[in-house]
């Protein structure tokens, strides 16, 4: 079993629809998770961080969290041609140096159709 | 936001040779750099953490002499990847935590190894 496991893909969406993107992860002493966008050959750029169970929202994006069921998703309001790209689950343990010790999804390729 | 350098960008070599990929914080001090790789349409996969005036810490399964890692200050952090063959060829991507503890991703290296 895969620490970190997303659906691959690709998820296709009509532009102006919502997007729902699902990752699951395995250890229960993971306490941060970020989703992170990445177009190909470029570095990962964050667009959530989420340490509690529940929603955040910022603007279109809603991340959510369930720790109970070791279950994050990502939810794309208005999804627009841009927002096609690679979107990557990442966890990690608090404490010491471990924030930055990322254990990362393969990723769920998203393409938005015009 | 906060800048992490990393350069260059993209390096072709010949098997056997060494590359030096360096990472630096540009308008902040990192104590802790991490250093990730990513082959073609997998995720990334944390190689090792490096600490500043200390010996870096290597993820299980990565030769620590051959990638040798060197963070000599708090805005410079070194990957070089000792006689490189083939299967190196790789995306190599560093990233920065700042104070907070947000991190930040360099731009990546692209190494291609003939």
């Amino acid at each position: 079993q895969k620490e970190v496991e997303q659906n691959s893909g690709p998820l296709s969406v009509p532009e102006g629809a919502i997007a729902s993107l699902n990752c699951t992860y395995s250890d229960r002493g993971s306490q941060s998770f970020f989703w992170y966008r990445q177009y190909s050959g470029k570095s990962p750029e964050l667009i959530m961080s989420i340490y509690s169970n529940g929603d955040k929202e910022d603007g279109r994006f809603t991340a959510q969290l369930n720790k109970a069921s070791q279950y994050v998703s990502l939810l794309i309001r208005d999804s627009q041609p841009s927002d096609s790209a690679t979107y990557l689950c990442a966890v990690t343990k608090a404490g010491g140096t471990s924030y930055g010790k990322l254990t990362f999804g393969q990723g769920t390729i998203l393409t938005v159709h015009p | 936001g906060a800048v992490v350098s990393q350069h260059p960008s993209r390096v072709i070599c010949k098997s056997g040779t060494s590359v030096k990929i360096e990472c630096r914080s540009l308008d902040f001090q990192a104590t802790t750099m991490f250093w990730y790789r990513q082959f073609p349409k997998q995720s990334l996969m944390l190689m090792a953490t490096s600490n500043e005036g200390s010996k870096a810490t290597y993820e299980q399964g990565v030769e620590k002499d051959k990638f040798l890692i060197n963070h000599a200050s708090l805005t410079l952090s070194t990957l070089t990847v000792t006689s490189a063959h083939p299967e190196d060829s790789s995306f190599y991507i560093c990233s920065a935590g700042d104070t907070g503890r947000r991190l930040f991703f360099g731009s990546g290296t692209q190494l291609s190894v003939l």
